[in-house]
């Protein structure tokens, strides 16, 4: 069955350190990738997508991989600030011709200032 | 903040009764999608609607469904409610034939006694 796996256990950084979250998938084929955050009480943000086609891509401090061979997807956070603590969801979508979106569980990310 | 809303923000109800959740999508939005999440856990898809029609749907039973209006808002009514329907409801919209975030609403925190 398809399964998408994130760190469960807590992330914690100091400011102005780099976060590197990770999203593991099996049994899957996805088209694009997308990473959210999400914060207590809300609904998840949409941050970044990335295409079966792309490597990598940057948007400000943050920047994801996507490696279609290992199956992983890297999300890292540069210069992070105790504003970045929130969970981050990995998303895979596109493998049927609707746009559902298939998620992981979350990595909570918590900066210590 | 997105222009994705959902009402109402929290509802109890009694397991067997049944519970309809709004959302209103974002303007110009013509896809809505419903996603449940429990604690801790990422969210699942239950279905999508495109234009009125339901356009694919996760593994959910029968007694949860769904309406689209022409005004792209939407319902979810979920029957003969059961203890494990606690979660927070989560609707998505997006614009179809076009990029493929998805623009969440804050939410329907649902418990079941």
């Amino acid at each position: 069955s398809q399964k998408i796996e994130q760190n469960s256990e807590a992330l914690n950084i100091q400011e102005g350190k780099t976060a590197t979250l990770t999203c593991n998938y099996t049994n899957y084929s996805p088209a694009y990738l997308q990473w959210y955050r999400q914060d207590p009480g809300r609904g998840p943000v949409f941050l970044l997508l990335i295409r079966e086609n792309e490597k990598e891509k940057r948007k400000e401090r943050l920047k994801v991989t996507f490696d279609t061979t290992l199956k992983q997807s890297l999300f890292h956070i540069t210069a992070s600030q105790p504003a970045d603590s929130a969970t981050y969801l990995c998303a895979l979508g596109g493998d049927t011709g609707r746009r559902a979106l298939t998620f992981g569980s979350g990595t909570r990310l918590q900066v210590q200032p | 903040e997105t222009g994705v809303t959902q009402s109402p923000t929290h509802l109890i109800k009694t397991r067997g009764q049944q519970v309809t959740l709004r959302c209103s999508s974002q303007s110009g939005h013509n896809t809505v999608s419903w996603y449940q999440q429990a604690l801790g856990q990422g969210p699942q898809f239950i279905f999508q609607y495109y234009r009125e029609e339901e356009n694919g749907r996760g593994n959910f039973p029968p007694r949860f469904s769904g309406l689209q209006f022409p005004n792209y808002s939407s319902e979810l009514n979920v029957n003969a409610l059961e203890l494990d329907d606690s979660a927070l409801y989560l609707c998505a919209s997006s614009l179809a034939d076009s990029s493929y975030e998805q623009y969440f609403g804050p939410g329907t925190r649902l418990t079941v006694t």
